[in-house]
């Protein structure tokens, strides 16, 4: 069965740092771009990042990108999530998804992690 | 990229129909048929219920149904269940290869 399993959510102050993990099973992980989305407190889904599978190529919302580095480590089937200069509004729960359609997101993202926390505050 | 739009919420006694709206761009939704939609219940993760505009994972209910015309696309449920009562979010590809979601529905059984 696919496994999605996130960790590394915090209470961090703003303008910190914090790394976010998603160990994957189940499935060929290095064949699949995989993604992160998140949800603030009471919102709506908010595609953050994706890594492609085939050559690491990776892509960013606007609302992210130069702070935020996604990377993965196919050996480990482990991706990651660097979130740097973190502010108030990044504060959500942070969900690891893998696409269906395997390098490709069009498809739609069939499995989900349980989700980890990030609270932004001082 | 600005959010897909949905409506805020929509209710429906059990064992009727509701269909909720998803409205994009010529950069997103309009341009692709890789329209697909989510059930989240509260605390849970978001489900993967439709993909490919149409298409139903295995294992979805088929009352769920989904369709798309120009840059609107739509869900439809059918046979309202009290199990249903949850947000429902739709999701398109878009011309930046990048994901786009809609602001989410919250689906009352009256």
């Amino acid at each position: 069965d696919v496994q999605l399993l996130e960790s590394g959510g915090d209470l961090v102050q703003p303008g910190g740092s914090l790394r976010l993990s998603c160990a994957a099973s189940g499935f060929t992980f290095s064949n699949f771009a995989m993604t992160w989305v998140r949800q603030a407190p009471g919102r709506g889904l908010e595609w953050v990042s994706s890594i492609s599978g085939r050559d690491a190529a990776t892509s960013y919302a606007d609302s992210v990108k130069g702070r935020f580095a996604i990377s993965r480590d196919n050996s480990k089937n482990t991706f990651y999530l660097q979130m740097d200069s973190l502010r108030a509004e990044d504060t959500a729960t942070y969900y690891c998804a893998k696409p269906k359609g395997n390098d490709f997101l069009g498809r739609g993202l069939d499995f989900w992690g349980q989700g980890t926390l990030v609270t932004v505050s001082s | 990229q600005s959010a897909l739009t949905q409506p805020a919420s929509v209710s429906g006694s059990p064992g009727q129909s509701i269909t909720i709206s998803c409205t994009g761009t010529s950069s997103d939704l309009a341009a692709y048929n890789y329209v697909s939609w989510y059930q989240q219940h509260p605390g849970k993760a978001p489900k993967f219920i439709i993909y490919d505009v149409t298409n139903r994972p295995s294992g979805v209910s088929d009352r769920f149904s989904g369709s798309k015309s120009g840059n609107t696309a739509s869900l439809t449920i059918s046979g309202l269940q009290p199990e249903d009562e949850a947000d429902y979010y739709c999701s398109s590809y878009t011309a930046y290869s990048t994901l786009v979601f809609g602001g989410g529905t919250k689906l009352t059984v009256l």
